[in-house]
Protein backbone atom coordinates (compact mmCIF):
# COMPACT_ATOMS: atom_id res chain seq x y z
CA UNK A 1 0.00 0.00 0.00
CA UNK A 2 1.63 3.08 -0.66
CA UNK A 3 2.06 6.18 2.41
CA UNK A 4 2.79 9.50 1.87
CA UNK A 5 3.23 10.58 6.00
CA UNK A 6 3.89 14.46 5.87
CA UNK A 7 5.99 15.89 8.93
CA UNK A 8 7.72 19.17 9.91
CA UNK A 9 4.63 21.37 9.59
CA UNK A 10 3.96 24.02 12.56
CA UNK A 11 4.00 27.72 13.84
CA UNK A 12 6.70 29.98 12.74
CA UNK A 13 7.28 34.06 12.76
CA UNK A 14 7.71 35.48 8.92
CA UNK A 15 10.73 35.48 7.78
CA UNK A 16 11.57 32.11 9.58
CA UNK A 17 12.40 29.06 8.27
CA UNK A 18 10.63 25.30 8.26
CA UNK A 19 11.51 22.40 6.78
CA UNK A 20 8.83 19.74 5.51
CA UNK A 21 9.53 16.29 5.25
CA UNK A 22 7.55 12.97 3.65
CA UNK A 23 7.81 9.14 4.51
CA UNK A 24 7.07 7.41 1.35
CA UNK A 25 6.75 3.64 1.66
CA UNK A 26 4.74 0.78 -0.55
CA UNK A 27 6.28 1.57 -3.70
CA UNK A 28 9.96 1.98 -5.00
CA UNK A 29 10.39 6.02 -4.11
CA UNK A 30 13.79 5.96 -6.71
CA UNK A 31 11.42 5.67 -9.70
CA UNK A 32 8.64 8.56 -8.98
CA UNK A 33 9.13 12.20 -9.46
CA UNK A 34 7.11 13.76 -6.39
CA UNK A 35 5.65 16.98 -5.57
CA UNK A 36 4.13 19.39 -3.19
CA UNK A 37 0.80 21.00 -3.35
CA UNK A 38 -0.61 23.41 -0.59
CA UNK A 39 -3.70 24.33 0.15
CA UNK A 40 -4.33 27.92 2.11
CA UNK A 41 -7.65 27.32 4.61
CA UNK A 42 -10.60 27.75 2.94
CA UNK A 43 -8.90 28.06 -0.22
CA UNK A 44 -8.07 25.95 -3.52
CA UNK A 45 -5.23 23.38 -4.37
CA UNK A 46 -1.94 25.02 -5.34
CA UNK A 47 0.55 23.35 -6.75
CA UNK A 48 4.02 24.33 -5.13
CA UNK A 49 7.13 22.10 -6.42
CA UNK A 50 8.24 18.87 -8.53
CA UNK A 51 11.41 16.69 -8.53
CA UNK A 52 12.48 13.94 -10.42
CA UNK A 53 13.36 10.55 -9.79
CA UNK A 54 17.00 10.70 -9.07
CA UNK A 55 16.65 14.57 -7.63
CA UNK A 56 18.53 15.95 -10.79
CA UNK A 57 16.05 18.34 -11.37
CA UNK A 58 12.95 20.68 -9.64
CA UNK A 59 10.81 23.26 -10.98
CA UNK A 60 8.69 25.68 -9.11
CA UNK A 61 5.37 27.58 -8.82
CA UNK A 62 6.49 31.38 -9.69
CA UNK A 63 5.05 32.09 -5.86
CA UNK A 64 7.92 30.78 -4.39
CA UNK A 65 11.05 30.61 -6.47
CA UNK A 66 13.99 31.51 -4.74
CA UNK A 67 12.48 30.77 -1.21
CA UNK A 68 11.45 27.19 -1.45
CA UNK A 69 13.70 24.11 -1.99
CA UNK A 70 12.54 20.75 -2.90
CA UNK A 71 14.95 17.65 -2.57
CA UNK A 72 14.93 13.87 -1.58
CA UNK A 73 16.88 11.43 -0.63
CA UNK A 74 16.48 8.04 -2.02
CA UNK A 75 18.71 6.12 0.42
CA UNK A 76 15.64 7.10 2.85
CA UNK A 77 12.70 7.28 1.01
CA UNK A 78 12.06 10.72 2.04
CA UNK A 79 10.97 14.19 0.19
CA UNK A 80 11.74 17.39 1.54
CA UNK A 81 10.48 21.10 1.30
CA UNK A 82 12.89 23.71 2.69
CA UNK A 83 11.08 27.14 3.13
CA UNK A 84 12.81 29.70 3.98
CA UNK A 85 11.53 33.70 4.05
CA UNK A 86 8.09 32.37 5.04
CA UNK A 87 5.25 34.97 4.42
CA UNK A 88 1.61 34.72 6.14
CA UNK A 89 0.42 33.98 2.59
CA UNK A 90 2.24 30.35 2.53
CA UNK A 91 0.31 29.70 5.54
CA UNK A 92 -1.26 26.08 4.35
CA UNK A 93 -1.58 22.56 4.78
CA UNK A 94 0.88 21.14 2.84
CA UNK A 95 0.06 17.79 1.00
CA UNK A 96 3.23 15.77 -0.47
CA UNK A 97 2.11 14.00 -3.61
CA UNK A 98 3.49 11.20 -6.24
CA UNK A 99 3.24 12.45 -9.63
CA UNK A 100 2.86 10.49 -12.43
CA UNK A 101 5.11 11.60 -15.02
CA UNK A 102 4.14 9.09 -17.75
CA UNK A 103 0.58 10.86 -17.83
CA UNK A 104 1.15 13.76 -16.29
CA UNK A 105 -1.33 13.62 -13.03
CA UNK A 106 -1.19 12.98 -9.08
CA UNK A 107 -1.71 9.58 -8.30
CA UNK A 108 -1.00 9.23 -4.35
CA UNK A 109 -1.61 12.29 -1.94
CA UNK A 110 -0.64 11.87 1.62
CA UNK A 111 -2.31 13.41 4.25
CA UNK A 112 -0.99 17.42 4.33
CA UNK A 113 1.06 19.16 7.25
CA UNK A 114 0.05 22.57 8.48
CA UNK A 115 2.70 25.28 8.41
CA UNK A 116 1.55 28.42 9.99
CA UNK A 117 3.21 31.64 9.23
CA UNK A 118 2.53 34.39 11.62
CA UNK A 119 4.07 36.64 14.33
CA UNK B 1 0.21 34.13 -16.45
CA UNK B 2 -2.24 31.36 -17.74
CA UNK B 3 -4.75 30.46 -15.40
CA UNK B 4 -6.89 27.60 -15.56
CA UNK B 5 -10.50 28.46 -15.05
CA UNK B 6 -13.75 26.42 -13.31
CA UNK B 7 -17.09 27.47 -12.97
CA UNK B 8 -16.91 28.43 -9.13
CA UNK B 9 -19.85 26.88 -7.80
CA UNK B 10 -22.95 23.98 -9.66
CA UNK B 11 -25.86 22.40 -8.50
CA UNK B 12 -27.16 18.66 -9.41
CA UNK B 13 -30.60 16.92 -8.51
CA UNK B 14 -29.65 13.43 -6.93
CA UNK B 15 -29.75 10.98 -10.07
CA UNK B 16 -29.18 14.13 -12.59
CA UNK B 17 -26.07 14.70 -14.93
CA UNK B 18 -24.12 17.56 -14.32
CA UNK B 19 -20.61 18.94 -16.60
CA UNK B 20 -17.55 20.43 -14.69
CA UNK B 21 -15.58 22.44 -17.32
CA UNK B 22 -11.62 23.22 -17.41
CA UNK B 23 -10.72 26.25 -19.64
CA UNK B 24 -7.54 28.41 -20.13
CA UNK B 25 -7.55 32.24 -19.52
CA UNK B 26 -5.90 32.10 -23.37
CA UNK B 27 -6.03 29.29 -25.68
CA UNK B 28 -7.27 26.12 -25.56
CA UNK B 29 -7.16 23.02 -23.56
CA UNK B 30 -5.69 19.87 -25.71
CA UNK B 31 -4.36 16.74 -24.97
CA UNK B 32 -0.63 17.82 -24.44
CA UNK B 33 -2.07 19.84 -21.50
CA UNK B 34 -2.88 16.12 -19.75
CA UNK B 35 -5.90 17.49 -18.18
CA UNK B 36 -7.00 15.45 -14.93
CA UNK B 37 -9.53 16.01 -12.33
CA UNK B 38 -9.54 15.62 -8.28
CA UNK B 39 -12.70 15.06 -5.63
CA UNK B 40 -11.74 16.57 -2.37
CA UNK B 41 -14.76 16.29 0.40
CA UNK B 42 -14.01 18.59 3.36
CA UNK B 43 -11.29 17.71 5.99
CA UNK B 44 -9.90 15.31 3.43
CA UNK B 45 -7.03 14.65 1.29
CA UNK B 46 -7.81 14.68 -2.50
CA UNK B 47 -8.44 12.01 -4.65
CA UNK B 48 -7.23 11.66 -7.89
CA UNK B 49 -10.79 10.51 -10.56
CA UNK B 50 -9.43 11.23 -14.07
CA UNK B 51 -6.13 11.36 -15.62
CA UNK B 52 -5.23 12.26 -19.63
CA UNK B 53 -8.41 13.58 -20.16
CA UNK B 54 -10.57 10.44 -19.74
CA UNK B 55 -8.91 7.99 -17.98
CA UNK B 56 -10.37 6.50 -14.65
CA UNK B 57 -8.30 6.08 -11.64
CA UNK B 58 -8.46 3.06 -9.88
CA UNK B 59 -11.69 2.61 -8.22
CA UNK B 60 -13.65 5.44 -9.48
CA UNK B 61 -17.01 4.75 -10.03
CA UNK B 62 -18.00 4.70 -13.98
CA UNK B 63 -20.51 7.68 -13.79
CA UNK B 64 -17.69 10.10 -13.65
CA UNK B 65 -16.49 10.45 -16.97
CA UNK B 66 -13.79 12.61 -18.66
CA UNK B 67 -13.74 14.31 -22.34
CA UNK B 68 -12.96 17.07 -24.37
CA UNK B 69 -15.30 19.64 -25.21
CA UNK B 70 -13.37 21.38 -27.71
CA UNK B 71 -11.75 24.01 -26.24
CA UNK B 72 -12.29 22.47 -22.64
CA UNK B 73 -11.63 19.68 -20.42
CA UNK B 74 -14.92 18.57 -18.74
CA UNK B 75 -15.89 16.27 -16.13
CA UNK B 76 -19.51 14.84 -16.32
CA UNK B 77 -20.85 12.85 -13.80
CA UNK B 78 -23.91 10.98 -14.32
CA UNK B 79 -26.57 9.95 -12.13
CA UNK B 80 -25.48 11.99 -9.28
CA UNK B 81 -25.08 11.20 -6.11
CA UNK B 82 -25.64 12.76 -2.32
CA UNK B 83 -21.91 11.91 -1.85
CA UNK B 84 -20.59 13.30 -4.75
CA UNK B 85 -20.89 16.95 -3.07
CA UNK B 86 -17.62 18.12 -3.00
CA UNK B 87 -14.95 20.21 -4.93
CA UNK B 88 -13.80 19.19 -7.62
CA UNK B 89 -10.06 20.65 -9.13
CA UNK B 90 -8.77 20.15 -12.16
CA UNK B 91 -5.04 20.43 -13.40
CA UNK B 92 -2.96 20.86 -16.36
CA UNK B 93 -0.03 19.69 -17.72
CA UNK B 94 2.07 23.75 -19.02
CA UNK B 95 5.02 21.99 -19.91
CA UNK B 96 8.41 23.03 -18.33
CA UNK B 97 7.52 20.54 -15.47
CA UNK B 98 5.21 22.82 -14.21
CA UNK B 99 1.54 22.35 -13.11
CA UNK B 100 -1.55 24.63 -12.66
CA UNK B 101 -4.71 24.00 -10.80
CA UNK B 102 -8.02 25.29 -11.54
CA UNK B 103 -9.68 27.60 -8.80
CA UNK B 104 -12.06 24.22 -8.06
CA UNK B 105 -15.86 23.91 -8.53
CA UNK B 106 -17.76 23.58 -5.04
CA UNK B 107 -20.42 21.06 -6.29
CA UNK B 108 -23.64 20.86 -4.54
CA UNK B 109 -26.01 17.87 -4.60
CA UNK B 110 -29.94 18.75 -3.71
Amino acid sequence: EVQLVESGGGLVQPGGSLRLSCAASGFSFNSYWMDWVRQAPGKGLVWVSRINSDGSSSTYADSVKGRFTISRDNAKNTLYLQMNSLRAEDTALYYCVRYNWNSDYFDYWGQGTLVTVSS
Amino acid sequence: QTVVTQEPSLSVSPGGTVTLTCGLSSGSVSTTNYPSWYQQTPGQAPRTLIHSTNTRSSGVPDRFSGSNLGNQAALTITGAQADDESDYYCVLYMGSGVSVFGGGTKLTVL
